[in-house]
């Protein structure tokens, strides 16, 4: 079954981390690009981070820029995300997505085929 | 960034309606160089995935009704359902990929009336 599954969201205080993992299956994983997208309760969607198929280019939403990492691991048909400094107003559903294509970055974008389910991330003390 | 603004914010149709959601863009989503509109929509219901249902602002997805439509071009798009049914109540969202800092409306909630 083509899908994605995200895990690793849950309660932490402001200032601390999380790792969000996403694990990908049927569908050959180190040929598309990913991204992490995410929902505030009661919001829209909001771009948080990009990767390239084999992780030679990424980019951030200026929200997360310099305390969120996004990474990769082909073999592992796995995609993470690395969130230090958590605020409040990083409260969301963490949704992984799937690109159309390899490359992120150029000069235009593709749209997402493939979405999971979402994990929770809440930041409270 | 480009701005994405949906409307209306929900939406009620009766069963068999039409049912017509509208997105602008701050600024064009029109790429000259392939004559292309760079705009998705999606469909997203409460604890599922969000499902792809139109990109190029009018090609439909995959296994998607042809009771979806998408329409528009440069800054103003058209998501249009012909006949409601019932399982079409979602969140319904746009979504722009002329530019990499990828950015959505704020969804439009769609209800039975």
């Amino acid at each position: 079954e083509v899908q994605l599954v995200e895990s690793g969201g849950g309660l932490a205080q402001p200032g601390r981390s999380l790792r969000l993992s996403c694990g990908a299956s049927g569908f050959s994983f180190d040929d598309f690009a990913m991204h992490w997208v995410r929902q505030v309760p009661g919001k829209g969607l909001e771009w948080v981070a990009g990767i390239g198929w084999n992780s030679g280019s990424i980019g951030y939403a200026d929200s997360v820029r310099g305390r969120f990492t996004i990474s990769r691991d082909n073999a592992k048909k796995s995609l993470y995300l690395q969130m230090n400094s958590l605020r409040a107003d990083d409260t969301a559903l963490y949704f992984c997505v799937k690109d159309m294509v390899g490359y992120y970055g150029d000069h235009r974008g593709w749209y997402f085929d493939l979405w999971g389910r979402g994990t929770l991330v809440a930041v409270s003390s | 960034d480009i701005v994405m603004t949906q409307s209306p914010d929900s939406l009620a149709v009766s069963l068999g309606e039409r049912a017509t959601i509208n997105c602008k863009s701050s600024q064009s989503v029109l790429y000259s160089s392939n004559n292309r509109n760079y705009l998705a929509w999606y469909q997203h219901k409460p604890g599922q995935p969000p499902k792809l249902l139109i990109y190029w602002a009018s090609t439909r997805a995959s296994g998607v009704p042809d009771r979806f439509s998408g329409s528009g071009s440069g800054t103003d798009f058209t998501l249009t359902i012909s006949s409601l049914q019932a399982e079409d109540v979602a969140v319904y969202y746009c979504h722009q990929y002329y530019s990499t800092l990828y950015t959505f409306g704020q969804g439009t909630k769609l209800e039975i009336k």
